[in-house]
């Protein structure tokens, strides 16, 4: 079972701003930094966020994360298309001394 | 360019043991800890556990009993292997590098049916 939680689904039009949360605890989120990973049908997931508001090489500019407390969230701004998919975050837990991830929302372009 | 290859068996009967290995081509294998991910069809994300070059390791604790992950840095590759598998070990397995808690490189994922 997963202990971050996150909403099933999450929708927009082209060009909208779609925002996800992640909800955690002082084990997880609230001591640690959190990761957001991108998941395209039939694909492994990539890592679209790390230590919470960083992104790799090559991600766009348009996704950006934060945390505050023992909560995360992941923007998507200027939403296109091919932003259709599954999106999780993840964070080590310190009380599990294990990674967990998200319970995972799809996101849906209109 | 960092690439991960992973290969196993991909149909079991129930009680067997899912054997999977994951070869690492480029970049240092020292340097990091290594992780099987798995993902039930249609449904989230699930870590398993994970190893450094050194053999330390850590599990989840839902399959800690089941669960031994090994490493052969003479092959820069690491190995999972869960025992007593039943029809809810069905999945897509991933191998992964981690690096500083953030998966970063993920291999081309293993579909593993366990059905009698």
């Amino acid at each position: 079972q997963s202990v971050l939680t996150q909403p099933p689904s999450a929708s927009g039009t082209p060009g909208q701003r779609v925002t996800i949360s992640c909800s955690g605890s002082s084990s997880n989120i609230g001591g640690n930094t959190v990761n957001w990973y991108q998941q395209l049908p039939g694909t492994a997931p990539r890592l679209l966020i790390y230590s919470s508001n960083q992104r790799p090489s090559g991600v766009p500019d348009r996704f950006s994360g934060s945390k505050s407390g023992t909560s995360a969230s992941l923007a998507i701004s200027g939403l296109q298309s091919e932003d259709e998919a599954d999106y999780y975050c993840a964070a080590w837990d310190d009380s599990l001394n294990g990674y967990v991830f998200g319970t995972g929302t799809t996101v849906t372009v209109l | 360019q960092v690439q991960l290859q992973q290969w196993g068996a991909g149909l079991l009967k129930p009680s067997e043991t899912l054997s999977l290995t994951c070869a690492v081509y480029g970049g240092s294998f020292n340097n990091y800890y290594w992780s099987w991910i798995r993902q039930p069809p249609g449904k989230g994300l699930e870590w398993i556990g994970e190893i450094n070059h050194s053999g330390s390791t850590n599990y989840n604790p839902s399959l800690k009993s089941r669960v031994i992950i090994s490493v052969d840095t003479s092959k820069n590759q690491f190995s999972l292997n869960l025992r007593f598998v039943t029809a809810a070990d069905t999945a897509v397995y991933y191998c992964a590098r981690i690096k500083n808690f953030a998966i970063d490189y993920w291999g081309q994922g293993t579909l593993v049916t366990v059905s009698s």
